[in-house]
């Protein structure tokens, strides 16, 4: 069974950092690419980011480009999202989502979701 | 980036209903376009891929058509668990983009 766990989501004041992680089991992580999705309160889904298989590419959201890196290790089935400079607008549920099929950017399996609140 | 749109942006309809919703991207994404359904305090879920082929596991009563620019989702009968709101996702380019949604209630 596939499972997606995300942690690392805590109220923060605005301009500070943090690290998001999603856990994966249940598929052979190292073959497929993933992304972090989020969603603000009240609001609409908004892609943020995509690990390449090898995260030999990344792929950033303007909104977020500059600020938020993407990485992932595939020795421990583990991805990543290092958060700089957070904004209020920052304000969202992020979900780690496995794509479905290389070269395939859509979304098969998500996780639960982690809450970042970026407030003073 | 591809700007998605949808309409409308909420619906009510009856459990029975034939429903139908509408995406339209910002350039031709020929049919890279996904369907999601997401019900309140849950993650997304994939229903349609590709513009008009069925997530497996998913009711039959949804389905997709579509290419280029316009595309529709379609419940040919909706069930009290089909209440819920619902995404269109262009997976042409390698920045994704989602619709704004269409939140489909009860009448």
């Amino acid at each position: 069974e596939v499972q997606l766990l995300e942690s690392g989501g805590v109220l923060i004041q605005p301009g500070g950092s943090l690290r998001l992680s999603c856990a994966a089991s249940g598929f052979t992580f190292s073959s497929y690419a993933m992304s972090w999705v989020r969603q603000a309160p009240g609001k609409g889904l908004d892609w943020v980011s995509t690990a390449s298989v090898s995260a030999g590419s990344a792929y950033y959201a303007d909104s977020v480009k500059g600020r938020f890196t993407i990485s992932r290790d595939n020795s421990k089935n583990t991805l990543f999202l290092q958060m700089n400079s957070l904004r209020a607008e920052d304000t969202a549920v992020y979900y780690c989502a496995k794509h479905a099929l290389v070269g395939a950017h859509r979304f098969d399996y998500w996780g639960q979701g982690t809450l970042v609140t970026v407030s003073s | 980036d591809i700007q998605m749109t949808q309409s409308p942006s909420s619906l009510s309809a009856s459990v029975g209903d034939r429903v139908t919703i509408t995406c339209r991207a910002s350039q031709s994404i020929s049919s890279y376009l996904n369907w999601y359904q997401q019900k309140p305090g849950k993650a997304p879920k994939l229903l349609i891929y590709a513009a008009s082929s069925l997530q497996s596991g998913v009711p039959s009563r949804f389905s997709g058509s579509g290419s280029g620019t316009d595309f529709t989702l379609t419940i040919s009968s909706l069930q009290p668990e089909d209440f819920a709101a619902y995404y269109c996702q262009q997976s042409y380019s390698t920045l994704l983009t989602f619709g704004p949604g269409t939140k489909v209630d009860i009448k």
